[in-house]
Order: structure tokens, then sequence, then C-alpha cells
């Protein structure tokens, strides 16, 4: 079973606040490395999909970057509102179609 | 409106019987996949299939069993012998692009007792 970590596991941030998280997985067998959303009472949501070395993606005031080599992903979260706070998942894919997702980090975004 | 529908979302049942898990999407993707979910962890995958009338075993298959013999639909039966099995259920699709983002359903929390 593959090892995908992410930290924190939670995060209280003030309204305003910029915030960023981590995500390391293995760095052998990459295929792609998913960003998913995942608000209370709703179903997890796909923010990224990233698959080059380098690779940078954003989406509004969220943004993530990927360092294959080393095995690990940032998300920034930047003037965090109250509407990101969520449960930010990583997963893994190496080269079969399975995802291999970390514990996620809980945001929480304080008015 | 497409997606992914799991019924029902709260599910209580005895100890000793088998249950069945709902989940059926309207998105025309060939994958599926149900996950566990457990406090504190992140998502463990079950069963998944590529395509209908074939499936494959996940990471934590033991007490599980699926079909697949409509696109739409992938059930889940969490049998008697799943030692623990309370938990938050997902079912997910998978869409047919090189990016291969996963949409899912809105879940199923199992209580057993």
């Amino acid at each position: 079973i593959l090892n995908v970590e992410q930290s924190p596991q939670s995060l209280h941030v003030q309204e305003g606040d910029s915030t960023n998280f981590t995500c390391s997985f293995p760095s052998s067998n990459f295929y792609a490395l998913h960003w998913y959303r995942w608000e209370t009472a709703k179903s997890p949501e796909a923010l990224f999909v990233m698959t080059l070395n380098g690779d940078e993606k954003k989406k509004g005031r969220i943004s993530a970057t990927l360092n294959t080599k080393e095995g690990y992903s940032y998300l920034y979260i930047k003037g965090s509102q109250p509407e990101d706070s969520a449960t930010y998942l990583c997963a893994f894919r190496g080269a079969g179609n399975m995802l291999t997702f970390g514990g996620g980090t809980r945001l929480m975004v304080k008015p | 409106d497409g997606g992914i529908t799991q019924s029902p979302k709260y599910l209580f049942r005895k100890e000793g019987q088998n249950v069945t898990l709902s989940c059926e999407q309207n998105l025309n993707h060939d994958a599926m996949y149900w996950y566990r979910q457990d406090p504190g962890q992140g998502l463990r995958l079950i069963y998944y299939s590529q395509i209908v009338n074939d499936f494959q075993k996940g990471d934590i298959a033991e007490g599980y069993s699926v079909s697949r013999e409509k696109k739409e639909s992938f059930p889940l039966t969490v049998t008697s012998a799943q030692k623990n099995p309370t938990a938050f259920y997902l079912c997910a699709s998978r869409a047919p692009t090189t990016r291969g983002e996963q949409y899912f359903g809105p879940g199923t929390r199992l209580t057993v007792t």
C-alpha cells in the first residue's frame, strides 16, 4: 500500500489569512497528483489534476505546485474566506487508474 | 443534471445482516469506485470496476462484494464477514480523460450495532 501523507491534519485561520498545506507521495511510478475539496455535507470535488514536475495550477485564490522528483505538492489559499472551510484531499495516481488518498487537511476559516 | 447518486444517506443495520449500498451514475463513465472513510483516515479503496461485468478488489475488499451488471450502477454489499462495517462509504466514477478526475456521490453513512 502506497504512503500518501498530508500535513497538517487541521488548520484554523482567520479570514484574510493566507495559508498552505502539504501532500507528500512516492516519487517513483508517478502519473498524476489530484487535489479535491470536500465541504461538509457535500461530495468531494476535483480542484486540480497535476501531471508534470514543476506544474503550477491556479483556480481563483487557490493554487498548487508539484515536485515529482522529491514527491510533494503544496496547496496555497490566498486571503482565506469562510467559504474556503473544507477538507482538502490529495491523491496519488500511479501506473493504474486507482487513486491513493492522503488523510486530508481540514481547514477552518473564522470570520 | 449529470452526477452520482447514493442512497440512502444514513443506514442502520443489526450485526450479522448483509446490507447493500446503492450507487448510480448518469455521467456515462466506464470506471466506478467504492471507498470507505473512517475518522482520521483518508479514503480507502474497497472495489473498482473499469467496465461493465468486470471488477477488481481494492486495498480493503475483505467482507465486501460488488456487481457491475449495468454501466450506470455499481452496488456494494457489506456482508456479515466485514468485521468493522460502521463507516462512511463513498462511490465515485472516473472521467474518461487523460486527467482522470473522479466524481463523487454524497456518500452513505452505515451504522451497524
